[in-house]
């Protein structure tokens, strides 16, 4: 049984571009949550999808967009980069919306 | 803002003493409590959990206890070892998402 698999595992990009991450759910698991972690807090909530479909979202703006494929794997878009949004990008994927989540190593995104 | 946060940022252990990690919350219609480690570079790892209707729950060489009357939540580590040291976060499960806490360092001497 394979865990939860990000890529890529760092990444440096330019304020205003614009990032894709991804996530392959763990076997068996079909919902996937996306967390941002800046340094030296605890991961903070951005979206969840559940069955390819968006099932809740935290305080993130817009540009911060998501999809999770048929085989629930997932994508975190993220546009017009900011300063800011240099963070661990973890995702974490679950049977059902509600408990055992296992998360992966995150990607490590750095905005200059 | 964060509904859930823990006491104190930094905790300093002697190795194969017990060490407790500490954890207030403040919504009280969460019902699943998580703690989870992460060491440097990795994810979250999951410790232990627990749902409301339980008080204490035991697991390998750690405790979690939820006291919903003042909303606090503690992990005991028992006879710490180097391996413990991580950061440590507590987090409450309500709907469909986690909300944690700045976390606890932990630090154990040798």
């Amino acid at each position: 049984e394979t865990g939860v698999t990000q890529s890529p595992t760092h990444l440096i990009k330019t304020r205003g571009q614009q990032v894709t991450l991804r996530c392959s759910s763990q076997s068996g698991h079909n919902t996937v949550s996306w967390y941002q972690q800046a340094l030296g807090q605890g991961p903070q909530f951005i979206f969840q999808y559940y069955r390819e479909e968006e099932n809740g979202r935290g305080n993130f703006p817009p540009r911060f967009s998501g999809l999770q494929f048929p085989n629930y794997s997932s994508e975190l878009n993220v546009n017009a980069l900011e300063l800011d949004d240099s963070a661990l990008y973890l995702c974490a994927s679950s049977l059902g919306t509600g408990d055992g989540y296992t998360f992966g190593s995150g990607t490590r995104l750095t905005v200059v | 803002g964060e509904s859930v946060g823990l006491h104190l940022p930094t905790l300093s252990v002697q190795e194969g003493d017990n060490s407790i990690i500490n954890c207030a919350y403040s919504n009280s219609a969460s019902d699943y409590f998580i703690w989870y480690k992460q060491e440097s570079g990795k994810g979250p790892q999951f410790i232990i959990d627990i749902r409301s209707n339980m008080d204490k729950r035991q697991g390998q060489r750690v405790t979690v206890l939820l006291n919903k009357t003042v909303k606090h939540l503690s992990l005991q580590i028992a006879a710490t070892q180097p391996g413990d040291s991580a950061v440590y976060f507590c987090a409450e499960n309500h709907d469909y998402k986690l909300s944690f806490g700045a976390g606890t360092t932990v630090t154990v001497r040798a």
